[in-house]
């Protein structure tokens, strides 16, 4: 079956540590993204890529790094520099041909903890 | 700019009653609208989409929304609630212009009760 895999599930940070999160899709999409999720606060946008070798920070960038090397991947780094990092992580990913009115496909997620 | 409004935190609905779920939007050029429907601890799973066309769009699980073009509305509704529809709910919107971002709502918890 086609779709998006985050791993792992549960992840937990000690202070000053760097932590990366995985996300492969199988979907052939070009695009993938990276919201967090704070209660309440809905989903906000950290970086999204529409192509290999290519990503662009959203609304809250600072702290997180990303690369793109294959078209498939799209790990998020989660540096010592995000102050407060525990929160909900969904990755998601998009086709980008045609008119670009393609829905999102997510991962099931991973719940970041700072210990 | 993009923005998505659900006015409503949580809205609670008996089983057996029909259910509305309110989004606006404020987008350049034509939407593209979208809900998406989130269960604890999981993903975000697509319902429906509304690109061109009828303005009623018929999405999985039974739901629909209806897009009003003058009051930039694009209400989730389902005529008959389940308690299994209890979650969280999002709208989305993208303009037709500029990127691929797309904007997400805040989200609306939706409570049915049997």
């Amino acid at each position: 079956d086609g779709g998006i895999t985050q791993s792992p599930k549960y992840l937990f940070r000690k202070e000053g540590q760097n932590v990366t999160l995985s996300c492969e899709q199988n979907l052939n999409h070009d695009a993938m993204y990276w919201y967090r999720q704070d209660p309440g606060q809905g989903l906000r946008l950290i970086y999204y890529s529409q192509i290999v070798n290519d990503f662009q920070k959203g609304d809250i960038a600072e702290g997180y790094s990303v690369s793109r090397e294959k078209k498939e991947s799209f790990p998020l780094t989660v540096t010592s520099a995000q102050k407060n990092p525990t929160a909900f992580y969904l990755c998601a990913s998009s086709s980008t041909g045609g008119l670009g009115n393609y829905g999102y496909t997510f991962g099931s997620g991973t719940r970041l903890t700072v210990v | 700019a993009q923005s998505v409004a659900q006015p409503e935190d949580q809205v609670n609905v008996a089983e057996g009653n029909p259910l509305t779920v309110k989004c606006t939007y404020s987008v350049s050029g034509n939407p593209y609208l979208f809900w998406y429907v989130q269960y604890p601890n999981r993903g975000l799973q697509f319902l429906l989409k509304y690109i061109t066309g009828d303005n009623l769009v018929k999405g999985s699980y039974g739901f629909e929304a209806e897009f009003n073009k003058s009051q930039t509305s694009f209400h989730l509704k389902k005529p008959s609630a389940l308690v299994s529809d209890s979650a969280l709910y999002f709208c989305a919107v993208r303009g037709n212009t500029g990127g691929f971002k797309t904007i997400f709502g805040a989200g609306t918890r939706l409570f049915v009760k049997a």
